[in-house]
């Protein structure tokens, strides 16, 4: 199975603040690369799939960039309503796996 | 707006089974591939089955084949998952997920999770 690692494992910022989460794949996905966000009680919520594709509706304060095995999720101008878990998903194979998560909490 | 309903979690004893179920209200349900994901409880997100639009195909996670299958009904815009032999280690929140249509291997629209304990 293809592991994905994140980090940090959590992240403490302000509103306002510009941020940065790395996901690291044990192997090449390409860009076989989504994140999502979760907050607590919820169901997640696709952010970014193939990298760095904005899925519609989210703020364009979110983006995604990378390819091969190193990802980054950036967000920038943190809003109160940013503050939750992320997770990254490799879909290059089955199984689908993903990260253990990102707790961005406020400062 | 598309909305994914899950139902059909509970408490069951180890090695008892449950059917989980989730209902499609939007119009193109059978266009598209769908997924279980489980999450137990402080953890991670663990990816579980999916099942292509005509239900002809389907893949499981190594830790639920044999045990579990995934099944659809497009006349009924429903995706059902069939748990047998459950174990402790199954117990989690369960949600359906739906493919995109562009990208099936891309969960675009969740539902909001039954939960499954397993414990006697």
């Amino acid at each position: 199975d293809i592991q994905m690692t994140q980090s940090p494992s959590s992240l403490s910022a302000t509103v306002g603040d510009r941020v940065t989460i790395t996901c690291r794949s044990s192997q090449n996905i390409i860009k076989y690369l989504n994140w999502y966000q979760q907050k607590p009680g919820k169901a997640p919520q696709l952010l970014i799939y193939a990298a760095s594709s904005l899925q519609s509706g989210v703020p364009s304060r979110f983006s995604g960039s990378g390819s091969g095995t190193d990802f980054t999720l950036n967000i920038i101008s943190l809003q109160p309503d940013d503050f939750a878990s992320y997770y990254c998903q490799q879909s290059y194979t089955t199984p689908y796996t993903f990260g253990q998560g990102t707790k961005l909490e406020i400062k | 707006e598309v909305q994914l309903v899950e139902s059909g979690g509970g408490l069951v004893q180890p090695g008892g089974s449950l059917r989980l179920s989730c209902a499609d209200s939007g119009l193109t349900f059978s266009s598209h591939w769908m997924h279980w994901v489980r999450q137990a409880s402080g953890k991670g997100l663990v990816w579980v089955s999916r099942i292509n639009s005509d239900g002809s195909t389907t893949t499981y996670a190594d830790s639920v084949k044999g045990r579990f299958t995934i099944s659809r009904d497009n006349a009924k815009n429903t995706l059902f998952l069939q748990m047998n032999s459950l174990r402790a280690e199954d117990t989690a929140v369960y949600y359906c997920a739906r493919g995109s249509y562009d990208f099936s291997y891309v969960m675009d629209v969740w539902g909001q999770g039954t939960t499954v304990t397993v414990s006697s």
